[in-house]
């Protein structure tokens, strides 16, 4: 079945420090990937939709500029926490369409990165 | 705007005993519904999903929800718990007219006594 690779599945950084965080779709293409974001014991929440080619699309209230999202292949998406502060500590999660997803089911998420700001 | 509910954050049961996790969605068009499960420090695996068609949806793990319009619920059970089967249950939506933008319940946490 498809897999999504999401790398690293944990890093700890220095506050003011910026950190990548990949998404690799490794047997399909996938044109359009989600970023979300996870509070401890909390829901997920949407961050910015990734579209191969074009600019990402983000959800009200997430800095676009402070999470830079690039989607420069079929098989990958990368979020940058720029400038990083503790209380953007938190786990990040990726998902990925398929082109067979016709009836619109992302299905397929990363494992997750618990990104930790001292 | 649409939003999910889930019945209980936490819910305990015994092993063996029946599980029942609580979704109620809030929409006038039934969107897509889904069940997630999460293990801790890990992303989230599919259950089932409900898009069209017959109302009673057969996930995996012996999961199975029902689609029920006139209670707008998605109600996940599972006759039989095992030990296996403690985790986060989430349940999502993806608004009618929309592509692969899931919108989550706040999750429910379940416990397997022995």
């Amino acid at each position: 079945g498809a897999v999504v690779s999401q790398h690293p599945s944990r890093v700890i950084c220095k506050s003011g420090t910026s950190v990548k965080i990949e998404c690799r779709s490794l047997d399909f293409q996938a044109t359009t990937m989600f970023w979300y974001r996870q509070f401890p014991k909390q829901s997920l929440m949407l961050m910015a939709t990734s579209n191969e080619g074009s600019k990402a699309t983000y959800e009200q209230g997430v800095e676009k500029d402070k999470f830079l999202i690039n989607h420069a292949s079929l098989t990958l998406s990368t979020l940058t926490v720029t400038s990083a502060h503790p209380e953007d500590s938190s786990f990040y999660i990726c998902s990925a369409m398929t082109p067979r997803a016709k009836d619109n089911s992302p299905l397929h998420f990363g494992n997750g990165t618990r990104l930790t700001v001292t | 705007a649409q939003s999910v509910t889930q019945l209980g954050s936490h819910v305990s049961v015994s092993e063996g005993a029946l599980v029942l996790l609580r979704c109620n969605y809030s929409s006038s068009v039934p969107p897509y519904l889904f069940w997630y499960v999460q293990y801790p420090n890990q992303g989230l695996q599919l259950l089932l999903k409900y898009t069209t068609g017959a109302t009673l949806v057969k996930g995996i793990n012996g999961f199975e929800a029902e689609f029920k319009k006139s209670e707008t619920s998605f109600h996940l059970t599972k006759p039989s718990a095992h030990m296996s089967d403690a985790a986060e249950y989430f349940c999502a939506v993806i608004p009618s007219g929309n592509t692969g933008k899931l919108i989550f319940g706040q999750g429910t946490t379940l416990q397997v006594k022995p």
